[in-house]
């Protein structure tokens, strides 16, 4: 079975710094991880992904995750941090098996200050 | 290509009231989704369609019903709601089973009373 573990239910950032937001998978394998990131009163929006190709995901928005086998982790990190990043951001592993179901969690809340 | 859309945005029902809530794309994708976000949760499968005329249940189906009977809708009904049902519904799409990244609509805020 597939998990993560978002390490931070909140991450308070000056705007300018920079963000790491923590995510660790529990799997007997590799995953499919995905960031998601969603806005107030928003849908989801996809930031990047990792399906087994490169290590270091490059996504949108500045952002990029490094998936760490040796550690089981998928941070997600941009070195400058910008108002329109408040946002609550999901780390998110997928069964691919029928359906290709994503399974969230919790999520981590970003707040950034001026 | 207004990827995926949902209607309505908002609606309030009384319980034991019906109603279908309605997802469209236009990316021509094969798979599609509902879930259900709670405050202060993430998101939980209902439903999900591999393909036109297929539906699955989710980890929460009861108290829903899914049909796809047009590759580009999926429809989620709640045939007789109950307030345990008020929530933010999003339906998602992937394009096939290999091109795996969902693309959400913009959610559907539902109140029961």
């Amino acid at each position: 079975a597939q998990s993560v573990t978002q390490l931070d239910s909140h991450v308070s950032v000056s705007e300018g710094t920079p963000v790491l937001l923590r995510c660790n998978y529990s799997s007997s394998y590799s995953p499919s991880l995905f960031w998601y990131v969603q806005h107030p009163n928003k849908g989801l929006q996809l930031l990047l992904k990792y399906t087994s190709a490169a290590t270091l995901v490059k996504g949108i928005n500045g952002f990029e995750a490094e998936f760490k086998k040796s550690e089981t982790s998928f941070h997600l990190t941009k070195p400058s941090a910008h108002m329109s990043d408040a946002a609550e951001y999901f780390c998110v592993p997928m069964i691919k098996a029928a359906g290709n179901k994503l399974t969230f969690g919790g999520g981590t809340r970003v707040l950034v200050k001026p | 290509n207004a990827g995926v859309t949902q209607t309505p945005k908002f609606r309030v029902l009384k319980t034991g009231q019906s109603m279908t809530l309605l997802c469209a794309q236009d990316m021509n994708h094969e798979y599609m989704y509902w879930y259900r976000q709670d405050p202060g949760m993430g998101l939980r499968l209902i439903h999900y369609s591999v393909g036109e005329g297929t539906t699955a249940k989710g980890e929460v189906p009861d108290g829903y019903n899914v049909s796809r009977l047009k590759k580009q809708n999926f429809l989620l009904g709640l045939e007789s709601a109950a307030p345990s049902q008020t929530s933010v519904y999003f339906c998602a799409s992937s394009q096939s089973r290999n091109r795996v990244e969902q693309y959400f609509g913009p959610g559907t805020r539902l109140t029961v009373t």
